[in-house]
């Protein structure tokens, strides 16, 4: 199985700065991952897939880079609706699994 | 658009079977344009993939959680299902659907709205 690590566990970040997340995968997943964000009881929305192409609807601010892995998901300019909690994902190989998540949070 | 509806008890007791149904609406599951995906977060806690189903004849199973699974579709209803035998606390969690297109190598792009599952006498 593969364990994602993400990084830091909480970031403070004021509105309008930009924020990176890291998710780091025990073994290569090549580019085989996805970043979901998911505010407090809802379902979790797909952002990014393929580690860096945004799914439909999601804002350009949001990008994601990296591959082997090294995982990075980058906002810009955070907004007020951004400040949520953000799991990434790897399908490389069975069974799929998600990073402990990062809390972004209002500084 | 497509949308998933999770149902099912919202309480178990421990070493039964806990058992969901998610209704799919605005895509035919017959179309086969979709895998069906579980994922369960138990409170507090991160999110655990649980497998996914194409059709009753093609599911992948989480290893950890294998041998208690079963997971089916129903075309004529437009619905699939997830069982989990001899239930625990450890169970105990908020359970989502969702759709992994077939052309995509696994990322999950719609998800149910969740239904949280206790395991309790």
């Amino acid at each position: 199985e593969i364990l994602m690590t993400q990084s830091p566990a909480t970031l403070s970040v004021s509105p309008g700065e930009r924020v990176t997340l890291s998710c780091r995968a025990s073994q290569s997943v090549s580019s085989n991952l996805a970043w979901y964000q998911q505010k407090p009881g809802q379902a979790p929305r797909l952002l990014i897939f393929g580690a860096s192409t945004r799914a439909t609807g999601i804002p350009a601010r949001f990008s994601g880079s990296g591959s082997g892995t090294e995982f990075t998901l980058t906002i810009n300019s955070l907004q007020s609706e951004d400040f949520s909690l953000y799991y990434c994902q790897h399908y490389h190989g069975w069974p799929r699994t998600f990073g402990q998540g990062t809390k972004v949070e209002i500084k | 658009q497509l949308q998933l509806h999770l149902a099912g008890p919202g309480l178990v007791k421990p070493s039964e079977t806990l058992s969901l149904t998610c209704a799919v609406s605005g895509v035919s599951i017959a179309g086969g344009t979709y895998y069906w995906a579980w994922i369960r977060q138990p409170p507090g806690q991160g999110l655990q993939w649980l497998g996914c189903i194409y059709d009753n004849e093609t599911t992948y199973y989480n290893p950890s959680l294998e041998s208690r699974l079963t997971m089916s579709v129903d075309t004529s209803k437009d619905q699939f299902s997830l069982r989990l035998s001899s239930a625990t606390a450890a169970d105990t969690a908020v359970y989502y659907c969702a759709t992994r297109p077939l052309y995509s190598s696994g990322w999950f792009d719609h998800w149910g709205q969740g239904s949280l599952v206790t395991v309790s006498s």
